[in-house]
């Protein structure tokens, strides 16, 4: 089908590790992305991977990919306030031109 | 460095009404992505301008269109406004043609639409 699907609510306490999970719909996409979008703003890219990685660091971000079952998970270690935001997994399809976004996940961070 | 801009930030028209919305794309990006976000949805691709052209389209209805300017600026056309079409519309730019970079995608904070 078209959409990607991810979970739409996350809540976690602020010094946890958080976990977020899409499974896209194309397996030809060429770049998987987490956006985060927080309240009255626009998106902004916070990670990607390209599809020949299963893994991707950087700083307190995890990307995991798994092509075989189109499955990509953001993990956020030492979740903060400041962290709270919606996130969005988001696939390149193949020829480049289309970004596909989920629904989004709401992550909720308790003090 | 200006990044993606969008005007008007909101505004409220009627049912069967016509709007355009603008957006001027972020410093040395040539392509414009249009996208509808419903309230706690995600955004839904409507439409790409590259070269003037439209590239690639979602599936959004005709009264949708689109126009994209030597400057690379672009707007967004609606007409006949329906109640459903209230949505905060967001244009991102990116640089270059398929198969070069990443794809990041850069938006602006987009136009808050209200349909009466």
């Amino acid at each position: 089908g078209e959409d990607v699907e991810q979970s739409l609510f996350l809540s976690v306490r602020e010094g946890d590790s958080s976990v977020i999970n899409c499974t896209y719909t194309d397996s030809s996409s060429t770049y998987l992305y987490w956006y985060k979008q927080e309240p009255g703003a626009g998106l902004q890219l916070l990670t990607y991977i390209f599809s020949n990685m299963d893994m991707k660091q950087d700083q307190r971000l995890t990307v995991l990919l798994n092509k075989k079952d189109k499955h990509l998970s953001l993990r956020i270690a030492d979740t903060q306030t400041g962290d709270s935001a919606i996130y969005f997994c988001a696939e390149l399809r193949a020829g480049g031109f289309k970004t596909i976004f989920g629904a989004g996940t709401r992550l909720f961070v308790k003090a | 460095d200006a990044g993606v801009t969008q005007s008007p930030t909101h505004l409220i028209k009627t049912r069967g009404q016509q709007v355009t919305l603008r957006c001027s794309p972020k410093s040395g990006h040539d392509t414009v992505s249009w996208y509808q976000q419903a309230l706690g949805q995600g955004p839904q691709f409507i439409f790409q301008y590259y070269e003037e052209e439209e590239r690639q389209r979602g599936n959004f209805p005709d009264r949708f269109s689109g126009h994209q300017f030597p400057n690379y600026s672009s707007e967004l056309n609606v007409n006949a406004l329906l109640l459903g079409d209230s949505a905060l519309y967001l244009c991102a730019s990116s640089q270059g043609t398929s198969g070069r970079g990443t794809g990041e995608l850069f938006f602006g904070e987009g136009s808050r639409l209200t349909v009466l």
